[in-house]
């Protein structure tokens, strides 16, 4: 079993729907989690932390799901600009480093 | 700031040739790291390091030498390239472990063949 699992997609998704993503992680020990944003040929960048209670911005929701291991990302009122690659990052234990999933591809269409 | 900059941005090589991925960052961070990223997956760690003369090993880590002499430079040495070292090498840095302050540069792809 991979460590960080996600759905590879692409969700299509017309302009305005509201889109989630989920990731499974393995290692019930792992502290920290994250969303990256990677577009087409470019470097991933920071979206957001995944906090235990839950945090939101803008448009954008993740959760944390301890019990049953995973995060989610929700998208909403979703734009043609959020069409990407949407990285789960987790952190096995603390201090040590990055472990990302494969990727799920969003395509939002006019 | 220029960030993290790599160079090359596109290289090909035929298998048996040696060359250097260039990573500089401008940050005065203490971490840096080199991954791959194959098509269609996520990115995997090859080294990494924690400061200037430290080094060490990361997930994937065979057919690639790297030396960290100064805080800036972070140099990724492919000795003899083989066709399954074909991706896109990704240098990032933080000022410590943490995801949320990982910069990546805009990364070299890699075609040996």
């Amino acid at each position: 079993r991979k460590e960080v699992e996600q759905d590879p997609g692409p969700f299509n998704v017309p302009e305005g729907a509201t889109v989630a993503f989920n990731c499974t992680y393995s290692n019930s020990a792992s502290q920290s989690f994250f969303w990256y944003r990677q577009d087409c040929r470019k470097e991933p960048k920071l979206l957001m932390s995944v906090y235990s209670s839950g945090n939101e911005d803008g448009r954008f929701t993740a959760q944390l799901n301890r019990a049953s291991q995973y995060i989610s990302l929700l998208i909403r009122d979703s734009k043609l600009s959020d069409s990407a690659t949407y990285l789960c990052v987790v952190i096995p234990n603390a201090g040590n480093m990055l472990t990302f999933g494969g990727g799920t591809r969003l395509m939002v269409k006019p | 700031n220029a960030g993290v900059t790599q160079t090359p941005k596109f290289r090909i090589l035929k298998i048996g040739q040696s060359m250097t991925l260039q990573c500089t960052q401008d940050m005065n961070h203490n971490y840096m790291y080199w991954y791959r990223q194959d098509p269609g997956m996520g990115l995997k760690l090859i080294y990494y390091s924690v400061g200037a003369g430290i080094t060490d090993k990361g997930e994937v880590p065979n057919g690639y030498n790297v030396s960290r002499s100064t805080t800036e430079d972070f140099p990724l040495r492919l000795e003899l390239a083989a066709p399954s070292q074909t991706s896109v090498y990704f240098c990032a840095s933080s000022w410590g472990a943490r995801a949320d302050t990982q910069y990546f540069g805009p990364g070299t792809r890699l075609t040996v063949l």
